[in-house]
């Protein structure tokens, strides 16, 4: 069965530096969501994209992030400057269109901001 | 705005005891309501699901309700087993965007043999 995987699966970075998330969708999937989790707290909207532009982002998705599908495959998460509050697990997630709403969860990215 | 409230927060039950997991979501366009478990350090997975035009959906030991006039949503896990401890997250979807889940706050069920 066909996943959704990420890189890397732990990130350590001091705060200040840049750090990309990639993510793999499912091949056929049109839709793609970011959404982070700090430890021991819910599962949150960050961003949508569809159509190779954002399509809704959450008030946490500011300047400092952004996202890009650079190829027919890959799908980042940029985080500008990195802050003590970004650290979180990070979930790619992707779904198909039609009438399912399904989304399919990576396995996440821990980002550990020092 | 949107918001998704779920409860219990914690829940202890023994093996072979039923488990009730209750979350009540505030826009009434929400169409689409997913369960999903994680473990440890995983990635959320989807349980079980409903849509808005069904009131009760089972598979084997895990059933879904909902009650769109209450607008609530509940999940039923009978002759539970140490297995299914874990954290279980409710969601819903609003109807005509992009679908983002709004989750709630999770309820961690512990399972005692």
């Amino acid at each position: 069965e066909p996943e959704v995987t990420q890189t890397p699966s732990h990130q350590v970075t001091q705060m200040g530096q840049e750090v990309i998330l990639r993510c793999v969708p499912i091949s056929n999937h049109l839709y793609f969501y970011w959404y982070r989790q700090i430890l021991g707290q819910k599962v949150e909207f960050l961003v949508s994209f569809y159509n190779n532009e954002i399509s809704e982002k959450s008030e946490i998705f500011d300047d400092q992030f952004s996202v890009e599908r650079p190829d027919g495959s890959n799908f980042t998460l940029k985080i500008r400057s990195t802050k003590l509050e970004d650290s979180a697990m990070y979930f790619c997630a992707s779904r198909t269109s039609g009438g399912t709403y399904e989304q399919y969860f990576g396995p996440g990215t821990r980002l550990t901001v020092t | 705005g949107e918001n998704v409230e779920q409860h219990p927060s914690t829940l202890s039950v023994q093996e072979g005891d039923s488990a009730v997991i209750k979350c009540t979501y505030s826009d009434s366009a929400s169409n689409y309501f997913p369960w999903y478990k994680q473990e440890l350090g995983k990635r959320p997975q989807l349980i079980i699901d409903i849509r808005s035009n069904v009131g009760e959906k089972k598979d084997q030991r895990i059933a879904v309700t909902l009650n769109k006039t209450a607008k609530h949503f509940s999940l039923h896990i009978t002759e539970t087993q140490p297995e299914d401890s874990a954290v279980y997250f409710c969601a819903a979807i609003r109807s005509g965007g992009y679908n983002k889940l709004i989750f709630g706050a999770g309820t961690r069920l512990a399972v005692h043999p």
